[in-house]
């Protein structure tokens, strides 16, 4: 079975810092795709970023880049130039590489940003 | 609408009261996910529809628990004889059979109903 482990539940960052949050995984599949996603207190679940297994390239989308160690299985967020809108939820996930699969979370990481 | 709505927003019950939640995916979308979020705790799958069919209802924690889709759009989640445990934000999530940016389909979710079972 596929399991998404976050070890901080709780992260904290000084505005216009950076951070990385961590998540490891597991899985027997040589084919998938890794997410973060972010929770704000709207409650409605936001893709930052998506990562495919077979690729060696770390995924980028503006200020956040993941380090995608697929051997390690592991599958961190960087979020760079930290800004008080990126305080939320932040989830790890994973699914299968297919056209429509359920989402695995992890339990997420609370991030908090200091002004 | 332009995205994925969830009523009500906020339902409280009693305990062994029935519930229903509805999901109004983005239109066009055939593929509906329901996800279940206790607190503290990422979501987690509970039934996937592709059109009106379950195409997968392994995630479904007893058989209190049913939904259904019956014309491919629209999705209810029905609990029977709620429990205390069954409170929860529970999260819909639709995608389209076509893939959008680098051949995936997305999962775009909606708001989430939180159930509150006294």
């Amino acid at each position: 079975a596929q399991t998404v482990t976050q070890s901080q539940p709780e992260m904290s960052v000084q505005e216009a810092e950076t951070v990385t949050l961590s998540c490891t995984y597991d899985t027997s599949e040589s084919d998938y795709y890794l997410f973060w996603y972010k929770q704000p207190p709207s409650r409605q679940m936001i893709l930052v970023i998506r990562q495919e297994a077979y690729k060696q390239q770390n995924a980028t989308e503006n200020r956040f880049s993941v380090n995608f160690q697929k051997a390690a299985k592991s599958f961190s967020l960087k979020i760079s130039d930290s800004q008080l809108g990126d305080a939320a939820m932040y989830f790890c996930a994973y699914s299968l590489y297919s056209s429509a699969s359920k989402i695995i979370f992890g339990s997420g990481t609370r991030l908090s940003i200091r002004p | 609408g332009a995205g994925v709505s969830q009523t009500p927003s906020n339902k409280v019950t009693e305990k062994g009261k029935y519930v229903e939640l509805r999901c109004d995916p983005i239109s066009g979308h055939t593929a509906l996910y329901w996800y279940r979020q206790s607190l503290g705790q990422g979501p987690e799958f509970l039934i996937y529809f592709q059109g009106t069919g379950a195409a997968d209802d392994s995630g479904l924690p007893n058989d209190r628990f049913f939904a259904v889709r019956p014309e491919g759009s629209v999705s209810t989640l029905k609990i029977q004889r709620t429990e205390r445990g069954d409170s929860a934000v529970y999260l819909c999530a639709s995608s389209s059979k076509y893939p959008t940016s680098g051949g995936y389909n997305e999962q775009f979710f909606g708001p989430g109903t939180r159930l509150t079972v006294l």
